[in-house]
């Protein structure tokens, strides 16, 4: 009952490096999410995925690519990192986006960036 | 616009007490629903419960219960007979009902409890 998986846990990065963190539902929803959170401010949305093949811009999108490579997966893509993207980020499903369903959430990644 | 507040930053109730997080909202969708969820030091994001606009009654799940209160546009978290494992951050949320029709959150409330 894996639900949502999200890789890595943890990662320093230097300033001007990318990476990309890896998210895998289980679940066959429609609808994936990136988040960030910060201390004092709630989880904020970076990009999202209503369903396979789309992607749309959240709250804070600025620096981040995403890709739905498939229904399964939707990952998040670093392409500069800078100290400003140090946060925990999480990954979340939701079954159908347009219903009033919980969404289910990844362990999160704690990234650093020196 | 909508809109989730939480007003308390931190909380603090004694083993076996009661307590109640507050959370109030501003929609004008008259079809909405109300999520809790908890987040532990271990850092995950757990799901406790939800409550529609239109249910007739407040949803409760085991010791958790919403006090859902419609006109004061409020839907605050009781947790009866506290455990020492329920020391964690309470986030209230609320799906967004343009765009993405994510769920968006409050700035959550720390509970701490007390032995």
């Amino acid at each position: 009952n894996a639900g949502v998986t999200q890789t890595p846990k943890f990662q320093v990065l230097k300033t001007g490096q990318s990476m990309t963190l890896q998210c895998a539902q289980d679940m066959n929803h429609n609808s994936m999410y990136w988040y960030r959170q910060d201390p004092g401010m709630g989880l904020r949305l970076i990009y999202y995925s209503a369903s396979e093949g789309t992607t749309d811009k959240g709250e804070v999108p600025n620096g981040y690519n995403v890709s739905r490579l498939n229904k399964r997966e939707f990952s998040l893509r670093l392409e500069s990192a800078a100290p400003s993207q140090t946060s925990v980020y999480f990954c979340a499903s939701r079954k159908n986006r347009d219903r009033n369903t919980e969404a289910f959430f990844g362990q999160g990644t704690r990234l650093t960036v020196v | 616009a909508q809109k989730i507040t939480q007003t308390q930053p931190g909380m603090f109730v004694q083993e076996k007490e009661a307590v109640t997080l507050d959370c109030t909202y501003d929609t004008s969708d008259p079809s909405y629903g109300l999520f809790w969820y908890k987040q532990p030091s271990s850092g995950e994001m757990i799901f406790l419960i939800y409550q529609g606009s239109y249910d007739q009654q407040n949803a409760t799940e085991g010791r958790y219960s919403l006090n859902f209160q419609k006109a004061r546009k409020s839907a605050n978290l009781v947790i009866s007979a506290s455990q020492l494992g329920d020391s964690a951050m309470y986030f209230c949320a609320m799906r967004d009902q343009t765009g993405a029709n994510n769920l968006f959150f409050g700035t959550g409330t720390r509970l701490t409890v007390i032995p």
